[in-house]
């Protein structure tokens, strides 16, 4: 069973940086791409960014409203996913989603962790 | 950027057939998917590529795509089926995923 897990939300100032996990595991995590999406309070999903497989040189890709400030990385040997999030504002409030991309003639997210929040606040 | 349009809210009785909307211009070429969000959850995929159906979906929910407007229909909506739902798509370059912004499913 596909299982994941965030974890390193909690509460930063204005300003401030947080690094985010995700670890997973019922699956060959090597393989896949992943991604991260995030939802502020009573807002809809927004995706973030995702990172490729080391096949496809582990490249990244990331929202313009996240372009420059956060970065997305893995380790495969420890089947886990990271989110390193720099220059903080208010409006990066919200919960964020680890998410696994499968492929099926297309790449698309097929599950995701219970998220974790992040709330951005003096 | 690109963007996605949803209908903010749709509301049936139960036994009915809801049809949730979402237009873009990329989607006559590329995929629309869907996922259902019930209060407090992580979001579950229950369309891909416009029509396919993950494993342990309903039946009642089905998805099509024409031109540049996908569907998601849920034929005799139960109490069970409230929820928001999400369609999500890539823009023309392919480079950049959006989700549309949702619409708040109510059947009762």
């Amino acid at each position: 069973e596909v299982h994941l897990v965030e974890s390193g939300g909690g509460l930063v100032q204005p300003g401030g940086s947080l690094r985010l996990s995700c670890a997973a595991s019922g699956f060959t995590f090597s393989d896949h791409y992943m991604d991260w999406v995030r939802q502020a309070p009573g807002k809809g999903l927004e995706w973030v960014g995702r990172i490729r497989n080391k096949a496809n040189n582990y490249t990244t890709q990331y929202a313009a409203s996240v372009k420059g400030k956060f970065s997305i990385s893995r380790d495969d040997s420890k089947n886990s996913l990271y989110l390193q999030m720099n220059s903080l504002k208010t409006e990066d409030t919200a919960v964020y989603y680890c998410a696994r991309e499968t492929y099926s003639g297309s790449y698309f997210v097929d599950y995701w962790g219970q998220g974790t929040l992040v709330t951005v606040s003096s | 950027s690109y963007e996605l349009t949803q209908p903010p809210s749709v509301s049936v009785s139960p036994g009915q057939t809801a049809r949730i909307t979402c237009s873009g211009d990329a989607l006559p070429k590329k995929y629309a998917y869907w996922y259902q969000q019930k209060s407090g959850q992580a979001p579950v995929l229950v369309i891909y590529e416009d029509n396919k159906r993950p494993s342990g979906i309903p039946e009642r929910l089905s998805g099509s795509s024409s031109g540049t407007m996908a569907t998601l229909t849920i034929s005799g909506a139960q109490v069970e089926d409230e929820a928001d739902y999400y369609c999500y798509s890539i823009d023309s370059s392919g480079n950049y995923w959006v989700f549309g912004g949702g619409t708040k499913l109510t059947v009762l």
